[in-house]
């Protein structure tokens, strides 16, 4: 059974700093791993897909990678904005079935 | 092109009465999720759906849940005689045809608040 767990379960930076989320997965068959980003009441914005077969992919300050031999992934965010606070969610796709969730990592950047 | 679109965003009910949820995938998105989030906890799978189909349901509750997708109009969850133990978070999402495991498309959810 898939277990997907995030590190660290909540964050707090100053504007300005680069820092880096954490997704660790049990099982390393999957399809796929996707990052979001939540926002209090809100639902789920999809920020980056990441395929099997890729190692990494960007999408203006956010950089993910996917290492699936030691099942882990790392989303990357550069020169951080308040704007960017919210809890981001990392999702595996195991094939053919749905998508298990970690519990997310709760961020604060502070101006 | 409208993104997945869910209605209503707010819903309350009182214990014992039946909840809808509606969910309209993207357009030319055949395959259907559901997902529920309680409060405090992280998102779960329900069902999977393609059109006429349940692909996928090991995450429904045995009882009192049910999903549907028709060739017609919008994927509906069906909650019966509610209990305050569903108050939630009910996102749906929406992927591509072809493999099931494209990019998911999460809709803006409906919170269930049961009293």
């Amino acid at each position: 059974k898939q277990e997907v767990t995030q590190i660290p379960a909540a964050l707090s930076v100053p504007e300005g700093e680069n820092l880096v989320l954490n997704c660790s997965f049990t099982d390393s068959a999957i399809y796929n791993l996707q990052w979001f980003r939540q926002d209090p009441g809100k639902g789920l914005t999809s920020l980056l897909l990441i395929q099997s077969s890729q190692r990494e992919q960007t999408s203006g300050r956010l950089n993910a990678s996917l290492d699936k031999s030691s099942g882990r992934s790392t989303l990357y965010i550069a020169a951080s904005q308040p704007g960017d606070s919210a809890t981001y969610l990392c999702a595996v796709d195991n094939y053919g079935q749905n998508f298990v969730f970690g519990p997310g990592t709760r961020l604060s950047v502070l101006p | 092109n409208a993104g997945v679109m869910q209605n209503p965003r707010h819903l309350v009910r009182r214990r014992g009465q039946e909840a809808r949820l509606r969910c309209s995938p993207m357009k030319g998105h055949s395959h259907v999720y559901w997902y529920r989030q309680l409060p405090e906890e992280g998102l779960k799978f329900m069902v999977y759906l393609q059109k006429e189909n349940i692909i996928d349901e090991s995450g429904m509750p045995k009882e009192r849940f049910s999903a549907e997708f028709p060739k017609e109009g919008p994927s509906i969850l069906r909650i019966q005689q509610v209990v305050r133990g569903d108050s939630a978070a009910y996102f749906c999402a929406s992927s591509p045809p072809g493999t099931p495991n494209n990019e998911q498309f999460f809709g803006p959810g409906t919170r269930l608040t049961v009293l």
